[in-house]
């Protein structure tokens, strides 16, 4: 069954200006994790946050994480041409056996 | 991308055909996966190995037929797909399995079944 849902499914934005993605998961967690997909090709891994953490960050990106209210967000400042991707988030529990869950992603574009 | 290889990147086959995928890593890692990606839709897990053992087989069909020689080295045998079976397929590793590893993928592998 699906865990996680990124919302919105596609965000269209002017290079520079801060781009803001969502990810919705059903069951408790042990960790969430959000990856980059460039068009048709292998995810890349950006940034893992424990159930117990609440906020991470690494370079221009800034995670949070919810966990009353199962949810996730990504935020990336000053947007460049080059974070055009997809991005997914991804999370380990229990009930899956703690494989990872995949969202179905947002697909961001940056506008030059 | 680096540290993950996989062979072919495309491949078209009809029905009858019998091809395999396969996937490297350089990273000494213990885990391997094989997920496939059709549009729109999440990652789907399909089988987890994890030294050389197979640990996850996610309800796959027959028609695909994993391989796992040594922990570098992850195959998938395709025979008889139909047409729904058209997506990219990826390999990922991680240095061990369970909560908490990031995995690195490949490029993956665009099939198409015709």
């Amino acid at each position: 069954s699906q865990q996680g849902e990124e919302d919105p499914q596609a965000l269209s934005i002017q290079e520079g200006e801060n781009a803001t993605m969502n990810c919705s998961y059903k069951t408790s967690i042990n960790n969430l994790q959000w990856y980059r997909q460039n068009s048709g090709r292998g995810l890349v891994h950006l940034i893992l946050i424990r159930s117990n953490e609440r906020e991470k960050h690494s370079g221009r990106l800034r995670v949070t994480l919810d966990t009353s209210k199962k949810s996730s967000s990504l935020l990336i400042t000053a947007s460049r041409a080059a974070d055009t991707a997809s991005y997914f988030c991804a999370t380990d529990g229990f009930e899956s056996n703690y494989q990872l869950i995949w969202g179905a992603g947002t697909k961001l574009i940056i506008k030059p | 991308e680096t540290g993950v290889t996989q062979t072919p990147r495309h491949l078209v086959m009809g029905m009858t055909n019998k091809k395999s995928l396969k996937c490297e890593q350089h990273l000494g890692h213990n885990a391997m996966y094989w997920y496939k990606q059709s549009a729109k839709k999440p990652l789907e897990l399909m089988f987890v190995y994890n030294f050389k053992e197979q640990t996850e087989n996610n309800s796959v069909p027959s028609r695909f037929s994993p391989e796992c020689p040594n922990s570098s080295h992850l195959f998938l045998h395709l025979h008889t797909l139909q047409p729904e079976d058209s997506a990219l397929y990826l390999c990922a590793s991680s240095q061990g399995e369970g909560s908490g590893y990031e995995q690195y993928f490949g490029p993956g592998t665009r099939l198409t079944v015709t």
